[in-house]
């Protein structure tokens, strides 16, 4: 069975760091696409970062600078290292498998919440 | 960057009612387009990918429809479980990916 767990977020200060976590387990996280998705209290969806199986990776423009993605092969993890942090990065981040023929977000974990306030 | 527009933004129907919702992308994105359900407190739910294909376990009373910039969803008889925000999202080969904005189905 295909599982994403997402752990690492509370509150942090602007201009802070965080480091989250997805541990996934039914699949291997280093052969797919894996991608991380925000939502702002009361708001819609924000696509925020992938990484494909080969390696390269992509952000978007709100984020691009401050975030990186990365993974661990051997601990089946998926990572978003958060820096610069600023209230309007406050959301529910939820990290996601992107099948890799059509890229739609397949597996969701439940979401962990970043709180940016001093 | 593509940008995903939906309309409406939100609906009043009632159970067995057609729910229609709109997504057009500011260019054309060929049939790269997935469909998500999203309830209050719950992490999305994928229905439809490729514009048109039936997700694993999905009901088929949901259906997708479009290519090029213009796509459709469609709940053929709203069912009491489908009220809920779907959101449209473009995940052509090359990101950024972006989402619409949602339409809330609220019961009428």
């Amino acid at each position: 069975e295909v599982q994403l767990v997402e752990s690492g977020g509370g509150l942090v200060q602007p201009g802070g760091s965080l480091r989250l976590s997805c541990a996934a387990s039914g699949f291997t996280v280093s052969s797919n696409y894996m991608s991380w998705v925000r939502q702002a209290p009361g708001k819609g969806l924000e696509w925020v970062s992938v990484i494909y199986s080969g390696g390269s990776t992509y952000y978007a423009d709100s984020v691009k600078g401050r975030f990186t993605i990365s993974r661990h092969n051997s601990k089946n993890t998926l990572y978003l290292q958060m820096n610069s942090l600023r209230a309007e990065d406050t959301a529910v981040y939820y990290c996601a498998r992107a099948n890799k023929r059509w890229l739609q977000l397949d597996y969701w974990g439940q979401g962990t919440l970043v709180t940016v306030s001093s | 960057d593509i940008q995903m527009t939906q309309s409406p933004s939100s609906v009043s129907a009632s159970v067995g009612d057609r729910v229609t919702i709109t997504c057009r992308a500011s260019q054309g994105i060929s049939s790269w387009l997935a469909w998500y359900q999203q309830k209050p407190g719950k992490a999305p739910k994928l229905l439809i990918y490729a514009a048109s294909s039936l997700q694993s376990g999905v009901p088929s009373r949901f259906s997708g429809s479009g290519s090029g910039t213009d796509f459709t969803l469609t709940i053929s008889s709203l069912q009491p479980e489908d009220f809920a925000t779907y959101y449209c999202q473009q995940a052509n080969s090359f990101p950024p990916w972006t989402f619409g904005q949602g339409t809330k189905v609220e019961i009428k």
